[in-house]
């Protein structure tokens, strides 16, 4: 099974200020990433799927980089809606495996 | 708008059953793969099962294979998860999700969730 190392678990930051989250693969996964955010009681919503491509609807400050095993998430300019957990997910082979989720906490 | 709605969540004893079921509108459901996720408090979503269009390929994560079973009625438009012998680490929020694109592998739409509880 593959497994998703997300970094850091949580991080503390302002409205404005720009956040980048990684996610490390146990094996290379060519670009099958996607990006889920994740409010309290809510279903993960899709962010970026295929490491880069925005999901419809979602705001374009939301970007998505990286392949092989190294992939990146960027919030260019963290709005109050933005405070939530964030989880990776591969797309490479069954079994389908998430991160550990990082939580983006208001400073 | 597409919308998936779960049930059939509730408190069950340890070796016993529940058989959940996921309502889809909004979309043509005979066109998607559909998948079953799982997530416990403070923890990652858990992929648990996929089904293809047709019902003619299913997959498992090793932990529930021969314990759960997906399927589905595309005359009905529902998705369902037969969970038999059910333990204590089987406590979680159910999601079914939609794939956004066929076999890709990645969910575009999430029901709200059903909580199952296994405990005595």
């Amino acid at each position: 099974d593959i497994q998703m190392t997300q970094s850091p678990s949580s991080l503390s930051a302002s409205v404005g200020d720009r956040v980048t989250i990684t996610c490390r693969a146990s094996q290379t996964i060519s670009t099958y990433l996607n990006w889920y955010q994740q409010r309290p009681g809510k279903a993960p919503k899709l962010l970026i799927y295929a490491a880069s491509s925005l999901q419809s609807g979602v705001p374009s400050r939301f970007s998505g980089s990286g392949s092989g095993t190294d992939f990146t998430l960027t919030i260019s300019s963290l709005q109050p809606e933005d405070f939530a957990t964030y989880y990776c997910q591969e797309s490479y082979n069954a079994p389908l495996t998430f991160g550990g989720g990082t939580t983006v906490e208001i400073k | 708008e597409v919308q998936l709605v779960e049930s059939g969540g509730g408190l069950v004893q340890p070796g016993g059953s529940l058989r959940l079921s996921c309502a889809a509108s909004g979309f043509t459901f005979s066109n998607y793969w559909m998948t079953w996720v799982r997530q416990t408090p403070g923890n990652g979503p858990e992929w648990l099962a996929n089904i293809k269009q047709d019902g003619s390929e299913k997959y498992y994560l090793d932990s529930v294979k021969g314990r759960f079973t997906i399927s589905r009625d595309n005359a009905k438009n529902s998705l369902y998860l037969q969970m038999d012998s059910l333990r204590a680490e089987d406590t979680a929020v159910y999601y079914c999700a939609r794939d956004k694109v066929a076999g890709a592998s990645l969910f575009d739409s999430w029901g709200q969730g059903t909580l199952v509880t296994v405990s005595s």
